[in-house]
């Protein structure tokens, strides 16, 4: 199975400051016809996950344009270029280039 | 409104089986494939299981597979998961997804299974 590692594991984080999240595969998230399959969600406590981004960058509706994908091949990172109080909770990435699916370990992410 | 329900789960001694469904609205069901994720208590989020459209493809992750099976009823906009021969590892909220681009962007608020003596 595909090996998604994140860095790091708890980010804490000052309001209006900028997080990044780095999420690492063991293979290629690169499809034959040039996609990247990779997205990332944000969990709150008893919630269930949401989608942020989609195919490396693509920001899903409702999303704040705060919320950034970037990468490719095996290597991405999600980036909040504020941090706002509501961002708190973990943010897992996921490859769905290879079955099964698998999701990083998870990175939380706290106010100072 | 855009939702998925899930519905079926609770408590069950090692072995036994249940049955979860999820009730889709507010969108084309039969157009999009859809998966089964579960969450084990304060741990991470595993992807169980997917179907096509028209229920003729599948995969399972290998730790449910000959114990899970998936299915769905487009004329009840309905996604199911029987799992039987049921362990405590299986023990997690499960949430049914939509499918689109290769991840899951509607999500259920989850069903919690739990599986104890």
């Amino acid at each position: 199975d595909v090996v998604m590692t994140q860095s790091p594991l708890s980010l804490p984080v000052t309001p209006g400051q900028p997080a990044s999240i780095s999420c690492t595969s063991t293979q290629s998230l690169v499809d034959s016809d040039g996609t990247t399959y990779l997205s990332w969600f944000h969990q709150r406590p008893g919630q269930p996950p949401r989608q942020l981004i989609y195919k490396v960058s693509y920001r899903d509706s409702g999303v704040p344009d705060r919320f950034s994908g970037s990468g490719s091949g095996t290597d991405f990172t999600l980036k909040i270029s504020r941090v706002e109080a509501e961002d708190v909770g973990i943010y897992y990435c996921l490859q769905g280039r290879h079955w099964p699916r698998t999701f990083g370990q998870g990175t939380k992410v706290e106010i100072k | 409104e855009v939702q998925l329900a899930e519905s079926g789960g609770g408590l069950v001694q090692p072995g036994g089986s249940l049955r979860l469904s999820c009730a889709a609205s507010g969108f084309a069901f039969n157009s999009y494939w859809m998966s089964w994720v579960r969450q084990a208590p304060g741990k991470g989020l595993e992807w169980v299981a997917i179907i096509n459209q028209d229920g003729s493809v599948k995969y399972f992750v290998d730790s449910v597979k000959g114990r899970f099976t998936i299915s769905r009823d487009n004329a009840e906009n309905s996604l199911y998961l029987q799992m039987n021969s049921l362990r405590a590892e299986d023990t997690a909220v499960y949430y049914c997804t939509r499918d689109i681009h290769r991840t899951g962007d509607l999500w259920g608020q989850g069903t919690m299974v739990t599986v104890s003596s």
